[in-house]
């Protein structure tokens, strides 16, 4: 199990923030995270819990491994409002936690 | 460029069975390493894994399903036209949520169908 937190976080442009996901057991680095916008469907933003994917810009960060892993989003940007998503690969099935809200 | 295109009624009765299909662009459904997933989104459960398919060995396909939707769930790859579909019988209020079909590869779901809305309603 997937747990995520907060499920809501209100900020303001250019702030930090730090999301978090704890597993259940551990996933090693198994760990991806993802941005979902209101309509779309959710992007990979970090694999392997700190590797960014293609495009990505630098200021979104992941750490963690094992049970408990951070996305960092630093200088937050209006477009960085959505939501985001963790997801463990290694113990099968693949498993997503409730997800985090970064509000305005 | 992969593209996911999904398609199927987005309104089902109770008791009826939901279909839906993902045509794959880009890419072909037999692809070595690759696998073809359904994946549902609902307020109340977040992210939800509900299936997989994909070819295993030489004409051998593999299938996997979700706890909570084995029985009702069947997956569905057709390679002469590219794609591959859900059905999911006996729909209840319970299974209304947005589909997905998605993309695995290395762990992770890098390309998505734009999504289903499903409605379970008489």
């Amino acid at each position: 199990v997937m747990t995520q937190s907060p499920a809501t976080l209100s900020v303001s442009p250019g702030e930090t923030v730090t999301l978090s996901c704890r597993a259940s057991q551990s996933v090693s680095s198994n760990l991806v995270w993802y941005q979902q916008k209101p309509g779309q469907a959710p992007r990979v933003l970090i694999y392997g819990a700190s590797t960014r994917a293609i495009g990505i810009p630098a200021r979104f960060s992941g750490s963690g491994s094992g049970t408990e892993f951070t996305l960092t989003i630093s200088s937050l940007q209006s477009e960085d409002f959505a939501l985001y998503h963790c997801q463990q690969n290694n113990n099968w099935p693949w498993t997503f936690g409730q997800g985090t809200k970064v509000e305005i | 460029q992969i593209h996911l295109q999904q398609s199927g009624p987005g309104l089902v009765k109770p008791s009826q069975t939901l279909s839906l299909t993902c045509a794959i662009f880009g890419d072909s459904v037999s692809t070595n390493d690759i696998a073809w997933d359904w994946i549902r989104q609902s307020p109340s459960r977040g992210l939800e894994w509900l299936g997989r398919t994909n070819l295993a060995s030489k004409s051998k396909w593999y299938y996997d399903y979700a706890v909570s939707v084995k029985g009702r769930m069947t997956i569905n790859p057709d390679t002469s036209k590219n794609h591959f579909s859900l059905q999911l019988k006996s729909v209840t209020p319970d299974d209304a949520a947005m589909y997905y079909c998605a993309r695995a590869s290395g762990g992770r779901y890098g390309y998505w169908g734009q999504g289903t809305l499903v409605t379970v309603s008489s």
